[in-house]
């Protein structure tokens, strides 16, 4: 069956406190590896796609990471606009959604 | 971009009623639509596939009767919840696929069904 898993399911940094998000995926015929960001009450909002192991994409402060077995979000001095839920999907045709990484960032 | 209008945002209505929520794809043509059911602090639950043209395709577990979906246009999709009851309240998002060679979607802002 396939499934996406991420953890931790919350964590809380002070600003300016690195820290990386994980998501481990067991997923047939994987095609992509999809990290999104939702606020509260909002549709996700697109961040990036990992195609293959290695390969690494960046965004601001966020970079994603890919494995053949997991991916990570690496959050670099992150800010108080940083806090949301981070989600992790995998898959192609259907995306598999992990359950999130809540994120609080506090002043 | 890729922008993806749902409409309303929250809807309050009476149990027995039936509620429309409507999807659109405001930037860009969406072969494939899809619509998803998310409880608090849960994941995305893909409730079903919509290709413009034909018939919706649902997971197992939902009532394609009671969760209607019609992809009239490469542009729009709308749920139909119908003889909603309070069991049926939950944050509804729907998504598009921009391309069918990538796999990104991209979501709307989602609606929040209250049945009272």
């Amino acid at each position: 069956e396939d499934q996406v898993t991420q953890s931790p399911e919350a964590l809380r940094l002070q600003e300016g406190e690195s820290s990386s998000l994980n998501c481990s995926y067991t997923v047939s015929g994987l095609r992509g590896l999809f990290w999104y960001r939702q606020d509260p009450g909002k549709g996700p909002e697109f961040l990036f796609t990992l195609y293959s192991a290695g390969e690494e994409k960046e965004k601001e402060r966020l970079k994603a990471t890919l494995t053949k077995k997991e991916s990570f979000l690496h959050i670099t001095a992150p800010k108080p606009e940083d806090s949301a839920t981070y989600l992790c999907a995998a898959g192609f045709q259907k995306l598999v959604f992990g359950t999130g990484t809540r994120l609080l960032v506090s002043p | 971009g890729a922008v993806v209008s749902q409409h309303p945002s929250w809807v309050i209505c009476k149990s027995g009623t039936s509620v429309k929520i409507e999807c659109r794809s405001l930037d860009f043509q969406a072969t494939t639509m899809f619509w998803y059911r998310q409880f608090p602090k849960q994941s995305l639950m893909l409730m079903a596939t919509s290709n413009e043209g034909s018939k919706a395709t649902y997971e197992q577990g939902v009532e394609k009767d009671k969760f209607l979906i019609n992809h009239a246009s490469l542009t729009l999709s709308t749920l139909t919840v119908t003889s909603a009851h309070p069991e049926d309240s939950s944050f509804y998002i729907c998504s598009a696929r921009k391309t069918a060679t990538t796999g990104e979607l991209f979501f709307g802002e989602g609606s929040r069904l209250t049945v009272l």
